[in-house]
């Protein structure tokens, strides 16, 4: 059973350009929770998503983050005109019920140039 | 919403000694404590958990251990070796109607020291 895949591993990306970042969550997992990790910190909860719905997106910055998890595929998130401050690893984690632990994927590592 | 501390930051031990790193969380809802260890440019894995029903769990050389009336729960690791070297974060969660967000620890920078 293939672990959380995430893709790209690396990504830069130019100041005002769009990054887009993808996970595919563990077979028979059908809820998918994305972190961000800054620099010699913890790990930020962002936005949790069943198929075609978001759950909560309490942790998301109100402008330019988004994500969506569609009935085929993997889950997206997107962020549009990147900026230097959003330079961090994305992780994706999935669950196969809301209430099971969460498994974590290796991780989008964002710069922005 | 929830608040989880995590000390010491880092933490140097000698090989074959014991480890403890301590986490305290705020919201007493919280009922669930998974320990994560994460490897340079890794994933986090995680390596064990604990629910607000039990006191201690044991794995091998790995044990953690809750106090809900004071809001603490610790990760114990005994006869350490050079591969237990990672940074390791511990987390609190409540099972909501809105899902099981994890809230994470900063972080402890672990050195076994061969």
């Amino acid at each position: 059973n293939a672990g959380v895949m995430q893709n790209p591993r690396h990504l830069v990306r130019r100041r005002g350009q769009e990054a887009r970042l993808r996970c595919s969550p563990m077979k028979g997992h059908s809820h998918v929770y994305w972190y961000r990790q800054l620099p010699e910190e913890g790990l930020k909860f962002m936005v949790y998503l069943q198929k075609e719905n978001i759950i909560d997106e309490s942790g998301m910055p109100k402008e330019r983050f988004s994500a969506e998890f569609p009935k085929e595929g993997p889950s997206i998130l997107r962020i549009q005109q990147v900026v230097r401050g959003d330079s961090a690893a994305y992780f994706c984690a999935s669950s196969p019920l809301p209430l099971d632990t969460q498994y974590f994927g290796p991780g989008t590592r964002l710069t922005v140039l | 919403g929830e608040n989880v501390e995590q000390h010491p930051s880092t933490l140097s031990v000698q090989e074959g000694d014991s480890a403890v790193i301590k986490c305290t969380y705020s919201d007493s809802a919280s009922n669930y404590f998974p320990w994560y260890k994460q490897e340079l440019g890794k994933g986090p894995q995680l390596i064990i958990d604990i629910r607000s029903n039990v006191g201690e769990k044991k794995d091998q050389r790995i044990a953690v251990t809750l106090n809900k009336t004071a809001k603490h729960f610790s990760l114990h690791i005994t006869e350490t070796q050079p591969e237990d070297s990672a940074v390791y974060f511990c987390a609190a969660s409540q099972a909501t109607n809105t899902g099981n967000q994890f809230y994470f620890g900063t972080g402890t920078s672990l050195t076994v020291i061969p």
